[in-house]
């Protein structure tokens, strides 16, 4: 089955600007989370929905928000961009057992976005 | 693209060798860890994982040791090959999706 994907795969904004990503999961899977990836950083937990609800969040400004659609698809939005928001954005989402574990987190191969 | 940053933790072993990349995770409270491997403009891909009532899991060339008494989890490759080349990042989460990666180790492997 197809994996997590993720669009657009790169972009370039100017800073003040908002940008949209999207992530489609994997057929099945409910949960998506979004992960900010920085050579500073390293990889961040941005915000996590499950049902279109967002269940958990990570210490980001309100900049960053997201949604989730009810056919699981995700869209996370970024506004008045700033140069330290350049990073590649990974979506990942998992299947969520009736017993509430989840399994596995499969990646996308993410966004990339420049912001200039 | 690049996956990680400048200043990572490199390994390098020589093909053929077994590899041994460490980690020490931050809450006691996790109950399950994950060690990923991510490729130069790919996104993590999960190699194994482990339960906190666990210390030791094998899979197909590599093996995960979990010592929770001092926070310690590792990653071993028994013959390592140049596709292994990659970041691997060990990653701990507590009964949510939310992951606490690592900072990530560079594994390189010569011939």
């Amino acid at each position: 089955k197809a994996g997590v994907t993720q669009t657009p795969r790169y972009l370039i904004k100017t800073r003040g600007q908002q940008v949209t990503l999207s992530c489609s999961p994997i057929s099945g899977h409910r949960s998506v989370s979004w992960y900010q990836q920085t050579p500073g950083q390293g990889l961040q937990f941005l915000f996590e929905y499950f049902s279109e609800t967002q269940r958990n969040k990570g210490n980001f400004p309100g900049r960053f928000s997201g949604r989730q659609f009810s056919n699981s698809r995700s869209e996370m939005n970024v506004s008045t961009l700033e140069l330290g928001d350049s990073a590649l954005y990974l979506c990942a989402t998992t299947g969520r057992w009736p017993d509430g574990n989840t399994g596995e987190l499969f990646f996308g191969e993410g966004s990339r976005l420049t912001v200039l | 693209g690049e996956s990680v940053g400048l200043h990572l933790p490199t390994l390098s072993v020589q093909e053929g060798d077994n590899s041994i990349i460490n980690c020490a995770y931050s809450n006691s409270a996790s109950d399950y860890f994950i060690w990923y491997k991510q490729e130069s403009g790919k996104g993590p891909q999960f190699i194994i994982d482990i339960r906190s009532n666990m210390d030791k899991r094998q899979g197909q060339r590599v093996t995960v040791l979990l010592n929770k008494t001092v926070k310690h989890l590792s990653l071993q490759i028994a013959a390592t090959q140049p596709g292994d080349s990659a970041v691997y990042f060990c990653a701990e989460k507590e009964n949510t999706d939310k992951l606490i990666f690592g900072t990530g180790t560079r594994l390189q492997v010569f011939p």
